[in-house]
């Protein structure tokens, strides 16, 4: 079945340091992977997705996401985090069936 | 371009009850995906309706269902409400032509509290 895994239910950063968030996946075939940002009370915000091509893809906000296919991994990277970034994040994947299916979610705090 | 709209956004029900969540589309969407977040389980999927037919169905039980009309609005139902169902329910839309390769757009969601 295809997944994706996020192994940190929080990640602490202070404001200023790079931040990661880990994301593996299980797919069959060429994966469809994808990030979203979760602000308080609102929906999903869409901010990045590789689909083929170069492995580091760029999106919203100065966020960027490394796609390694034999790590099966696909985090999530900024080089300088803002407060503002303090977030729920989540990461997905587009199965066969053509559904998204998301992972469990990880909180980032970005420390003043 | 209105974005994914929910409503309503709040609602108390007590068990027994059953509740209907309404979702207007993107203009120009036609499929429309429903997911249930609850802090423990994350975002789970609920299904998703494509020009007013069930594409995709997650894995819950026969009270959860839904519908879409022929303007892309869909609603989905809870009947018989448990503890268990408080949750945001989260409605995404998206356009599915050629060009799209899975990118949703979501609403606010509609936070349900079950009493």
């Amino acid at each position: 079945a295809q997944s994706v895994a996020q192994p940190e239910d929080q990640v602490n950063v202070a404001e200023g340091n790079p931040l990661t968030v880990k994301c593996t996946y299980s797919v069959s075939g060429n994966p469809y992977l994808f990030w979203y940002v979760q602000y308080p009370n609102r929906g999903l915000q869409f901010l990045l997705k590789y689909i083929t091509g170069d492995n580091l893809v760029k999106g919203s906000y100065g966020f960027e996401a490394e796609f390694n296919k034999s790590q099966t991994s696909f985090h999530l990277k900024k080089p300088s985090a803002l407060v503002s970034d303090s977030a729920l994040y989540f990461c997905a994947v587009r199965d066969r069936d053509d559904k998204i299916i998301f992972g469990k979610g990880t909180r980032l705090h970005i420390l003043p | 371009k209105a974005g994914v709209t929910q409503t309503p956004r709040y609602l108390i029900k007590t068990r027994g009850q059953q509740v209907t969540l309404s979702c207007s589309p993107i203009s120009g969407h036609r499929s429309v995906s429903w997911y249930q977040q609850t802090p423990g389980q994350g975002l789970q999927f609920l299904f998703e309706y494509f020009s007013e037919t069930q594409r995709n169905k997650g894995n819950f039980p026969g009270r959860f269902s839904g519908r879409q009309f022929s303007n892309s609005r869909s609603e989905m139902n809870v009947s018989t409400l448990e503890l268990g169902d408080s949750a945001l329910y989260l409605c995404a839309s998206s356009s599915k032509d050629v060009t799209n390769t899975g990118e949703l757009f979501f609403g606010e969601g509609s936070r349900l509290t079950v009493l």
